[in-house]
């Protein structure tokens, strides 16, 4: 069954790079995903698209330290530079064949 | 610039019933596919419905299936939610969002509107 997996927490130093992993499940290492942050009391917001290729399609006005790569089943999302307003819940979502979403758990963002 | 409002969100005897919707501006609403994703209090997301541009199909997670219809009028650049037979679990906000591509991810979201099941 589709599915990708998230770890729940991550922290890095405000001005470093981090680097969050999205796991899709066995047998679906070539899907897509897609990013989503969603900042306290706030919707989500679409950041990018991560192919299995480790190319990446932004979302209108994310800046140029958001990127992604990718390497087997594992999607990433990396944020360089880190400010205070990184962070967040970060959503990583994909998609089959039936038209339904699927969502990771979500990995919440600490800037220390 | 695409906008997504949400409207509707309200609280709610379980059993009851009532009716989201999401005004869109921004785009030409009939050509995209549009969907519901729910967030119950401190939990994450869940997709929750989605609909073809025309309105002709329509596609239902298992926890809502016969329980929420989808809908929309594309005169109107309006996106429904009926929901009935409302349970304590779908105590949650409602985010409207526009799909990519039909079927794919959601490439724009509202603020969402909370909907609180509760006697």
């Amino acid at each position: 069954q589709l599915a990708v997996t998230q770890s729940p927490s991550a922290s890095a130093s405000l001005g470093a790079s981090v680097k969050l992993t999205c796991t899709l499940s066995s047998g679906h290492s070539r899907y897509a995903i897609a990013w989503h942050q969603q900042q306290p009391e706030k919707g989500p917001r679409f950041l990018m698209k991560v192919n299995s290729d480790g190319s990446h399609i932004k979302g209108d006005g994310i800046p140029a330290r958001f990127s992604g790569s990718s390497s087997g089943a594992e999607r990433y999302l990396i944020i360089s530079s880190l400010q205070s307003e990184d962070e967040a819940a970060y959503y990583c979502q994909t998609w089959g064949t039936a038209f339904q979403g699927v969502f990771g758990g979500g990995t919440k963002l600490t800037v220390l | 610039e695409v906008q997504l409002l949400e409207s509707g969100g309200d609280l709610v005897q379980p059993g009851g019933s009532l009716r989201l919707s999401c005004a869109a501006s921004g785009f030409t609403f009939s050509t995209y596919d549009m969907s519901w994703v729910r967030q119950a209090p401190g939990k994450g997301l869940e997709w929750v419905s989605a609909i073809s541009g025309s309105g002709g199909s329509a596609y239902y997670g298992d926890s809502v299936k016969g329980r929420f219809t989808i809908s929309r009028d594309n005169s109107k650049n309006t996106l429904y939610l009926q929901m009935s037979d409302l349970r304590a679990e779908d105590t949650a906000v409602y985010y409207c969002a526009k799909d990519w591509a039909a079927g794919t991810y959601f490439d724009y979201w509202g603020q969402g509107t909370l909907v609180t099941v509760s006697s």
